[in-house]
């Protein structure tokens, strides 16, 4: 158990619809990092937030928007959904900001389906 | 962020030490080399983080020559459930992207 937590583990929606992903880091953690990944796109980096703020953002869609708040869990939103949106989603956090030369804990995933 | 590269796949057989080369020809000064494990449908997980050396844990060691510019991820005495994915991370302290490749396919076999 890596001590992050994420919500749903499942999730079955259809084409147009709009989702809320989310993730609660392990205690004491302020840096929360989200991934999506597919069958065929490997791991791929979203959006990092770090103490309430957005500090770097990725292969980030504009209908996907995140948001941490101050008890420092992060709500990942998807909308206007297409099929290729259907993914694994990994929620993460570390304890400082400088994600590479520290450890990352990652949740288990939300896995999403888009029909 | 330092490219790296890893061979896509690699077979063992259980109880054989398994050896995984990344290269990082233009690591920085104040890079660190990170490697996470990841199984199907799970998030990945920390395996080991070095600077330089040797860096050994109750998981496995990591090599890095003086130059740095390459690194080996030892896992000694593998069994079925070493088999995953191995990816090697390499990036300097203004990048909080921390992106993973394509990593590299372990398969161990019985």
């Amino acid at each position: 158990d890596s001590g992050v937590t994420q919500t749903p583990k499942h999730l079955i929606t259809a084409t147009g619809q709009r989702v809320t992903l989310r993730c609660s880091p392990r205690s004491g953690d302020l840096s929360v990092y989200w991934y999506q990944q597919s069958l065929d796109q490997g791991l791929q980096f979203l959006i990092q937030y770090y103490n309430g703020e957005e500090r770097a953002k990725g292969n980030i869609l504009e209908r996907f928007s995140a948001q941490q708040f101050p008890d420092l869990h992060s709500e990942l939103n998807l909308s206007s959904l297409e099929l290729g949106d259907s993914a694994l989603y990994f929620c993460a956090s570390s304890s400082r900001d400088d994600l590479m030369n520290t450890e990352a804990f990652f949740g288990q995933g939300t896995r999403l389906t888009v029909v | 962020l330092a490219k790296t590269t890893q061979p896509i796949s690699m077979d063992s057989y259980e109880g054989q030490e398994v050896n995984i080369t990344c290269s990082h020809n233009n690591i920085a000064t104040n890079d660190y080399i990170t490697w996470y494990q990841q199984f199907p449908s799970q998030g990945p997980r920390f395996i080991i983080q070095g600077y330089k050396t040797k860096v050994t844990n109750e998981v496995a060691s990591l090599f890095i020559p003086a130059d740095r510019k390459s690194s080996t991820l030892s896992l000694p005495r593998v069994s079925l459930s070493d088999t995953a994915v191995y990816y090697c991370l390499v990036g300097d302290t203004n990048d909080y992207k921390l992106s993973f490749g394509a990593g590299t396919t372990v398969t161990v076999r019985a």
